[in-house]
């Protein structure tokens, strides 16, 4: 089952740019994480976000959580070609710690 | 990648043959998971272990088979019985995830293999 839903499914900038994704999700959480899949790699973990959090930053990534709107959003700014992947959001799925991840925004920067 | 590897890399498998992806771990962490990831979507969790000799169906486990004899090792076995088995099998662990663990609302970070792409020829 689906928890975590990204959109959009994909996106095409300029390196420079800013890439905004977002994740929605249906059912109550602790926290979020954000993963990053380049083609044909395993996922690396990006960032966590707690449920008591609103923002947090890492780098060039700025993750935001509305509990309220059960969505999140990773801003990554000034992009680079080497930030073209899936990016994943992960939630637990309710009453338990397994993640749930969704089917990804695809994105493309261009050099 | 670090501290997970997965092998093969590439799979080829015949019809009705049965096929086992290995998984092993130096990272000393207690769970261990393998995901189907089919293009175009997220991932599918097939099975999870918690402790040694413990193991969970995820949501499609049905076709495969675990076991978890090993802290390191987490084999998965494609089995006949799985119908459409091509896809991009990832596995996974996080240093949390002993049972008492399992009724927690908190998800621990997850750390991944580089993955294993098997072809039904």
């Amino acid at each position: 089952s689906q928890q975590g839903e990204e959109d959009p499914q994909a996106l095409s900038i300029q390196e420079g740019e800013n890439a905004t994704m977002n994740c929605s999700y249906k059912t109550s959480i602790n926290n979020l994480q954000w993963y990053r899949q380049n083609s044909g790699r395993g996922l690396v973990h990006l960032i966590l976000i707690r449920s008591n959090e609103r923002e947090k930053h890492s780098g060039r990534l700025r993750v935001t959580l509305d509990t309220s709107k059960k969505s999140s959003s990773l801003l990554i700014t000034a992009s680079r070609a080497a930030d073209t992947a899936s990016y994943f959001c992960a939630t637990g799925r309710g009453g338990s710690y397994i993640p749930t991840f969704g089917r990804g925004t695809s994105l493309i920067v261009h050099p | 990648d670090g501290g997970i590897t997965q092998s093969p890399k590439y799979l080829f498998r015949k019809e009705g043959q049965n096929v086992t992806l290995s998984c092993e771990q130096n990272l000393n962490h207690d769970a261990m998971y393998w995901y189907r990831q089919d293009p175009g979507q997220g991932l599918r969790l097939i099975y999870y272990s918690q402790i040694v000799n413990d193991f969970q169906k995820g949501d499609i486990a049905e076709g495969y088979s675990v076991s978890r004899e090993k802290k390191e090792s987490f084999p998965l076995t494609v089995t006949s019985a799985q119908k459409n088995p091509t896809a991009f099998y990832l596995c996974a662990t996080t240093s949390g995830g002993g049972l008492s663990r399992y009724k927690g609302t908190s998800t621990d970070t997850q750390y991944f293999g580089p993955g294993t792409r098997l072809t039904v020829l």
